[in-house]
C-alpha cells in the first residue's frame, strides 16, 4: 500500500539554527498539507499546496517558516530561525485532486523537531 | 466549519465495542461527520465519514442522530490496538476547504 513518506523522523537542533524536513506523498496526489501538532494537542494546518501551488497559508509563521513544492510531487517545509517553541511533531499529508466525497487525508509518520 | 465536543479520554474492554460520542449542535447541512484517529507516534489515520446516514466500513460503524447535532463511533469488537486518539471533525466539502480542523479528540484505552 502506498504511503506519505518523511524524513528525518527525528531532529535536534539547537534554537537560531535552521532546519528543514521533506515529504514526499502518495503518487498522483495533488494536494499536499503540513501540519504541525504541539505535545497533547490535535495537529493544526500550516501549509495547504494544490500542485504547486500554495491554496492555504494563513497560518503559517511567515518570518521564519518556508514551505515550496517546484514539481507539485515532492515538499521541503524550512524553519529559519528555529525557536524553542517550534518543538513539535511535524505531519505531511496527501490527498487525490478528484478525491468526490471521501476527502481521505493520507497522513505521513511525521518528523519530531526538538529545539534546544 | 462547526465546533466538535468529544471527552477527553474513555476506557474500553478488549473485545467489547467501544462507543466514542461526539457532539456537533452548531453543525450545518452541508457538513459531513469525519472520524480519524491518531495511534502514539503517528500520524493521524482516516476512519469513517457521513452526512445524515449511518455509515459501516470494515474498520467502524459511524451512527448520527436525525437532528446531526450528535454522532458515535462504533468499534465493534475493540483491540489492543485500537488504543488511540480519536478525532471527530465537522466540516463542509467544497475546493478551498480541504483542512481538517483537530480538537483535542478522545484518549481511548482498550483495558486487556
Amino acid at each position: 500500500e502506498a504511503e506519505v513518506a518523511q524524513s528525518p523522523r527525528y531532529k535536534i537542533t539547537e534554537k537560531s539554527q535552521a532546519v528543514a524536513f521533506w515529504c514526499d506523498p502518495i503518487s498522483g496526489h495533488a494536494t499536499l498539507y503540513w501540519y504541525r501538532q504541539i505535545l497533547g494537542q490535535g495537529p493544526e494546518l500550516l501549509v495547504q499546496f494544490q500542485d504547486e501551488s500554495v491554496v492555504d497559508d494563513s497560518q503559517l509563521p511567515k518570518d521564519r517558516f518556508s514551505a515550496e513544492r517546484l514539481k507539485g510531487v515532492d515538499s521541503t517545509l524550512k524553519i529559519q530561525p528555529a525557536e524553542l517553541g517550534d518543538s513539535a511533531m511535524y505531519l505531511c499529508a496527501s490527498s487525490p485532486k478528484d478525491r468526490g466525497e471521501s476527502d481521505e487525508q493520507y497522513f505521513g509518520p511525521g518528523t519530531r523537531l526538538t529545539v534546544t | 466549519d462547526a465546533k466538535t465536543t468529544q471527552p477527553p479520554s474513555m476506557d474500553c474492554a478488549e473485545g467489547r465495542a467501544a462507543n466514542l460520542p461526539c457532539n456537533h449542535s452548531t453543525i450545518s447541512g452541508n457538513e459531513y461527520v469525519y472520524w480519524y484517529r491518531q495511534i502514539h507516534s503517528q500520524g493521524p489515520q482516516y476512519i469513517i465519514h457521513g452526512l445524515k446516514n449511518n455509515e459501516t466500513n470494515e474498520m467502524a460503524s459511524l451512527i448520527i442522530t436525525e437532528d446531526r447535532k450528535s454522532s458515535t463511533l462504533i468499534l465493534p469488537h475493540a483491540t489492543l490496538r485500537d488504543t488511540a486518539v480519536y478525532y471527530c471533525i465537522v466540516r463542509a466539502l467544497y475546493f478551498g476547504n480541504e483542512k481538517l480542523t483537530f480538537g483535542t479528540g478522545t484518549r481511548l484505552t482498550i483495558i486487556p
